[in-house]
């Protein structure tokens, strides 16, 4: 099955810097990777997803990145705001198969004022 | 999006008891899906539930510690049977329109298992 790995497990930074979380997926037929936000004592909210037919996808402050042939995926948060201080999961799916998520063990993102 | 709910939001039992978790859908829905979150941790799959068939089950759970029942396409249920303090967990619920295979979480069940 699908092996999600994810790094760094914590991460801190100063507000205003960027922030890089990198995942890898084991299973090449994956091709669907979202990320989600999880707040503290709130459920995961899909903040951004990309497919594997696309390099790159961003949105507004926040852009992911994917490496079919190195299979790996990374979020970037740049102009970082302490309302991004949050656990993040990258997760990964392989589509029209069984739909079922692997996610990756979560970054807890700290943004320092 | 999917705008997902589940009742209860919170509850302390006892052990040895059973406890069902409902997740409602405001709109039709291929797939619903079942995680357990401990505490500081990642998601955890515990199964798939399609309307009309038997939900699928990952490995290390089973469907008489965790039957499910998925009888539309905006309703399914997750009942934690035979609670034991390990079973103290957050447990979400998702669903996706299929289309898109986005999937959106409910807003969890916290469940403390004395």
């Amino acid at each position: 099955g699908e092996n999600v790995e994810q790094h760094p497990s914590t991460l801190s930074v100063q507000e205003g810097d960027s922030a890089v979380i990198k995942c890898t997926y084991s299973d090449s037929a994956s091709n669907y990777f979202p990320w989600y936000k999880q707040e503290l004592g709130k459920r995961p909210q899909l903040i951004i997803d990309i497919r594997s037919n696309v390099g790159e996808k961003k949105d507004q402050r926040i852009a992911v990145t994917l490496n079919k042939t190195a299979k790996h995926f990374s979020l970037h948060i740049t102009e970082t705001q302490p309302e991004d201080s949050a656990v993040y999961f990258c997760a990964a799916m392989q589509t029209g198969s069984n739909y079922k998520l692997t996610f990756g063990k979560g970054t807890l993102l700290t943004v320092n004022p | 999006s999917a705008v997902i709910s589940q009742k209860p939001s919170r509850d302390i039992c006892q052990r040895g008891t059973s406890l069902t978790i409902q997740c409602q859908v405001d709109s039709q829905v291929t797939m619903m899906f079942w995680y357990r979150q401990q505490p500081g941790q990642s998601l955890t799959l515990i199964a798939t539930a399609n309307q009309g068939s038997e939900a699928t089950y990952e490995s290390g759970f089973v469907i008489d510690k965790f039957p499910i029942s998925r009888p539309n396409l905006t309703f399914s249920t997750l009942t934690v049977s035979n609670m034991s303090p390990e079973d103290s967990s957050i447990y979400l619920c998702s669903a996706e329109r299929g289309a898109q295979e986005t999937q959106y979480f409910g807003p969890g069940t916290r469940l403390l298992v004395l």
